[in-house]
């Protein structure tokens, strides 16, 4: 059964740091893996996808990098600003299935 | 575009009353999904529908039903609503299952059962 888990549970760290969000997973035979924001009280905001053939996605400042083999994803957040402050959640989907597998997140402050 | 988009925002139910939480896309997208998330908990999935007409149970199907009689529209219903339903419901859509295919989330109903 896979599950997912994300360390730490809460972060706050100073503006313009850059700094680097933690996923990990038991299954290796991944479909993809999608990181999403989440701001309280709201919906769930899709960031990157890496499918399981990549190593590395870029979005702005957000560098999501995979590596199967070891079970690990990271979200690196560059020159981090207060409206990066939300919660950062890491699901994955297994080969042959439907559903996204979530891990419970890390809720990042950023603070001015 | 709207995306996903889902009503109410909000509702408080009595134990035992019934309710069906609505949700639609306009993405055309043929793949539609229900998940529950719990304080502190990730999101898990209650239903899921690849196409009008075909619905499968996912994790937690207990206590709830859905029908998808259109590409757009996937309602998600509680018949007897308990205490342990309390929770935020999103609903999320797809085009297909391909990998290179996210899924794209509503905004939530948020469910207190009293």
């Amino acid at each position: 059964k896979q599950e997912v888990t994300q360390i730490p549970a809460a972060l706050s760290v100073p503006e313009g740091e850059n700094l680097v969000l933690n996923c990990s997973f038991t299954d290796s035979a991944i479909y993809n893996l999608q990181w999403f924001r989440q701001d309280p009280g709201k919906g769930l905001t899709s960031l990157l996808l890496i499918q399981s053939s990549q190593r590395e996605q870029t979005s702005g400042r957000l560098n999501a990098s995979l590596d199967k083999s070891s079970g690990r994803s990271t979200l690196y957040i560059a020159a981090s600003q207060p409206g990066d402050s939300a919660t950062y959640l890491c699901a994955v989907r297994n080969q042959g299935a439907q559903k996204l597998v979530f891990g419970q997140g890390t809720r990042l402050t950023i603070n001015p | 575009n709207a995306g996903v988009t889902q009503t109410p925002k909000f509702r408080i139910l009595k134990i035992g009353q019934s309710m069906t939480l609505q949700c639609a896309q306009d993405m055309n997208h043929n793949y539609m999904y229900w998940y529950r998330q719990d304080p502190g908990m990730g999101l898990k999935l209650i239903y899921y529908s690849v196409g009008a007409g075909i619905t499968d149970k996912g994790e937690v199907p207990n206590g709830y039903n859905v029908s998808r009689s259109t590409t757009e529209d996937f309602p998600l219903r509680l018949e007897l609503a308990a205490p342990s339903q309390t929770s935020v419901y999103f609903c999320a859509s797809s085009y297909d299952r391909s990998s290179y295919n996210e899924q794209f989330f509503g905004p939530g109903t948020r469910l207190t059962v009293l």
